[in-house]
């Protein structure tokens, strides 16, 4: 159970353009959930949290207007990175609060994004 | 003080041998401890996790040894493989805030 699904797993798009990540909890219904950014060889560095209905909340140094995120429903939370540079190049990884409301956190498969 | 410092960095242990990753944290806020394995191109899956009311937690070969007064725990991989290796990352959060500091990643390879 509780597990998180991310599609596409891995994306190339060209300098300019938007690209969607889609961030979906399978078998349970997730009211929050996070993503990630990781760069090669290291750690995992919490962008923003997405809140069913509601805004998201982004980390500081976060530009809330290039990374865009939407969660319309209990299952589904969106990233979309907006007019993309190759800087923004990186895994973007999800993870949702199970079905107890308490930890652990459930961690998608991630998506790796190459901006050309 | 929001930091978790891990080490090493990276880590190669013969087979059957035990791996030993070290984790140390200063807030005391933080309660909640878990462990996360990732292998390339994929995300992190949680393999053990402990509170603060309890020094050691056993889960197969994995064990976490907590020291509270120290702000320390660390992982143990007993009988390593070599399907071990991958990067392990540590992690604290207060309860409910879902706001997991992770560690900076150790690289464990095992040697067949």
């Amino acid at each position: 159970g509780a597990v998180v699904s991310q599609h596409p797993s891995r994306v190339i798009c060209k300098s300019g353009t938007s690209v969607k990540i889609e961030c979906r909890s399978l078998d349970f219904q997730a009211t929050t959930m996070f993503w990630y950014r990781q760069f090669p060889k290291q750690s995992l560095m919490l962008m923003a949290t997405s809140n069913e209905g509601s805004k998201a909340t982004y980390e500081q140094g976060v530009e809330k207007d290039k990374f865009l995120i939407n969660h319309a429903s209990l299952t589904l939370s969106t990233l979309t990175v907006t007019s993309a540079h190759p800087e923004d190049s990186s895994f973007y990884i999800c993870s949702a609060v199970g079905p107890s409301g308490d930890s652990p956190l459930h961690f998608g498969n991630g998506t790796r994004l190459t901006v050309t | 003080q929001q930091q978790v410092k891990q080490s090493p960095q990276s880590l190669i242990v013969q087979k059957g041998g035990i791996s030993i990753i070290n984790c140390a944290y200063e807030n005391t806020a933080f309660d909640y401890f878990p462990w996360y394995q990732q292998f390339p191109g994929k995300g992190p899956a949680l393999l053990i996790a402990i509170r603060p009311d309890v020094s050691e937690k056993k889960e197969g070969r994995f064990t976490i040894s907590f020291n509270k007064s120290a702000k320390q725990f660390s992982l143990h991989i007993m009988d390593s493989q070599p399907g071990d290796s991958a990067t392990y990352f540590c992690a604290a959060e207060t309860s409910g805030t879902y706001k997991y500091i992770f560690g900076t990643g150790t690289r464990l390879k095992v040697l067949a």
